[in-house]
């Protein structure tokens, strides 16, 4: 099966800095990427989709000058968390498509003290 | 919002099986009834798909109501491995982009 990987698995962070979060396909091509967050005992909610090359489309709510997110090759996508509040502390999935096929990454546990 | 609606918890005994159901009296005609689990603090993981017809995999049965209004996931023999938070997402396309509350099953030995 498809193989995604996420870097880093958790990260603790100080309030006010930036968070940068990996995820790569391994062994196939995204075209799309979904990026979701989940509260802690609440189920996956959207934040935004990428196509590589293209900006990103964010959920309503959802800031874009807050969550970076660079879809630059089929390979790779980063979401960078800027200036994390406690607020922001969260866990974050991404999820590659290949064709009409998603797949979801392992998730980042984001701590802001 | 979901278009399902799961109970939120349920008990299962080790070597049983669990039948998880769910509801989605508002689907349309050509809308999948998707299945998912997620094992704690990790990624959903696929379970299984279908359209109308029942269908099976080496993880899960699906057994999908004549008028499509819901659907009930069989964890054949579970073991305690199987316990995660189980979502049933309907849609139109591949992509699962509204995620309802799931039901925690927990499989006790």
């Amino acid at each position: 099966g498809a193989v995604v990987s996420q870097h880093p698995s958790r990260v603790i962070c100080k309030s006010g800095t930036s968070v940068k979060i990996e995820c790569r396909s391994l062994d196939f091509q995204a075209t799309t990427m979904f990026w979701y967050r989940q509260f802690p005992k609440q189920s996956l909610m959207l934040m935004a989709t990428s196509n590589e090359g293209s900006k990103a489309t964010y959920e309503q709510g959802v800031e874009k000058d807050k969550f970076l997110i660079n879809h630059a090759s089929l390979t790779l996508s980063t979401l960078t968390v800027t200036s994390a509040h406690p607020e922001d502390s969260s866990f974050y999935i991404c999820s590659p498509v290949d064709g009409d096929t998603q797949y979801f990454g392992p998730g980042t546990r984001l701590t802001v003290l | 919002d979901a278009k399902t609606t799961q109970p939120p918890s349920m008990d299962c005994a080790e070597g049983r099986a669990a039948n998880l159901p769910c509801n989605h009296s508002t689907i349309s005609g050509n809308e999948y009834v998707y299945w998912y689990r997620q094992i704690h603090s990790q990624g959903p993981q696929y379970i299984i798909h279908g359209l109308k017809n029942n269908e099976t995999n080496e993880m899960a049965s699906l057994i999908i109501t004549e008028d499509r209004k819901s659907s009930t996931l069989i964890l054949p023999h579970a073991t305690l491995r199987d316990t995660a938070v189980y979502y049933c997402i309907v849609g139109e396309g591949n992509y699962q982009l509204i995620w309802g509350a799931g039901t925690k099953l927990i499989i006790k030995p």
